[in-house]
Formats: structure tokens, sequence, C-alpha cells
């Protein structure tokens, strides 16, 4: 079964604003992963944050988890028509072997220009 | 660099036939290897990974096979094709000592 779920389940915002995305799950995890994927296309990894970070950064993405909640967001700053697409979350429960990501349904971002 | 290969890019199938989906990884040895099932505007269902050649795990029971006969090839495959195999397929693949995984192009899939 999906672990993650994201909401919202689809966004609209105008280019140049922030946008904020949120996964839960409802296991213990290892680490959490956000992918991004255009339209057609295979998922591309955008960032991981192990179970004992709060938040990480990588240039205009934001990542935050809170393991109390089980919950993990993230934030896009100053957003740009580039980033239209779906963005899914991924749940990592493996601490060796073989590794296995539960994905959420994903949200689909549109920016508008 | 590494790169990672699927094709065809999109198939047409009529229900009852055979299918073969292939997926070869470049640039790596030894990798994990992974199929998923993307259903339209859904998230990814993983169906089979592989930690080694021959070594092949089932997440779901279903209509579907996969096999690695070398370490950098993964292929998926069906004797008879059902109407609900229809979906976009999707390999990755994951390195050693490395969590995060690498997609493939993707398989578009339409059993008619």
């Amino acid at each position: 079964s999906q672990q993650g779920e994201e909401d919202p389940q689809a966004l609209s915002i105008q280019e140049g604003e922030n946008a904020t995305m949120n996964c839960s799950y409802k296991t213990s995890i290892n680490n959490l992963q956000w992918y991004r994927q255009n339209s057609g296309r295979g998922l591309v990894h955008l960032i991981l944050i192990r179970s004992n970070e709060r938040e990480k950064h990588s240039g205009r993405l934001r990542v935050t988890l809170d393991t109390s909640k089980k919950s993990s967001s993230l934030l896009i700053t100053a957003s740009r028509a580039a980033d239209t697409a779906s963005y899914f979350c991924a749940t990592d429960r493996s601490n060796q072997g073989a590794q296995k990501l539960v994905f959420g349904q994903g949200t689909r971002l549109t920016i508008n220009p | 660099s590494q790169t990672i290969h699927q094709w065809p890019a999109t198939l047409v199938q009529p229900v009852g036939s055979p299918l073969s989906l292939e997926c070869t990884v470049e640039g790596t040895s030894n990798p994990n290897l992974y199929w998923y099932r993307q259903a339209a505007g859904r998230g990814l269902q993983l169906l089979f990974y592989s930690v080694g050649i021959g070594q092949i795990s089932s997440e779901v029971p279903q209509n579907l096979s996969a096999s690695r006969p070398q370490d950098r090839q993964f292929i998926l495959s069906s004797k008879k094709l059902l109407l609900s195999d229809s979906g976009f397929y999707l390999c990755a693949w994951r390195g050693y000592r490395v969590r995060e995984q690498y997609f493939g192009p993707g398989t578009r899939l339409t059993v008619t």
C-alpha cells in the first residue's frame, strides 16, 4: 500500500511565488526523498532527508521532516515556469540490503507565467 | 557517468499478446534494479526488484514476470497481456551505498 500521501493533489500558483507541498506517512523511516516528474517522463531525484535531520536545503528547495508527526514538506521558492511538474515523496524504511521506496500519489504543480 | 535506457518508448499491444520490456544501465556495476508501474495521474507501484543476476523479488502478484540475465539488464515480461496491464512502466537503478534511485525515461504500454 502507498505510505506517502501528498497534499494538495494539485497546486496552481503564479511565477515568482513560493510553492509548498506536504507529505504524510505512517511508519518509521530511514529517510524520505522527493522526486520530480515532468509529464510523460521518468522521475528525477531532488533531495533526500534522513530521519535524524529536520531541515535540508538545495538551491531553491527546502525540505523539512517532522518524525513525531510523520510528515515532510517541500518548499520551492521563487517558482519558475520550468518547475511545472508532479512532485512525489518516497519513504525508505530499509537500513541495509534491498531498498524499497514507497511513493505517494504526488502533487501536480502548475506555475502560471 | 551512468545512464539508464528503456525501450520501447511506447507500445500498443492486443489483449492476450506477449510482452517484453527491456532496461539497461551503463556506467555502473552490480546495481539494484527496479520495475515500477504508474497508472495515469497516480504514484508509482513497485513491481519487482533485483539485487543481483538471477535474483528477482516480486512485490505484488500479477500477470507479469521479471528477469535479470545480465548484471545491467532487467527485463519485464508477460505471456498474455490483460487490459489492466496498461500503464507507464519505469525502470530504476540504485548504486551501492546510495539511497536515491535513478529512473529511465519509461515505456507507455497500451493494451487494447
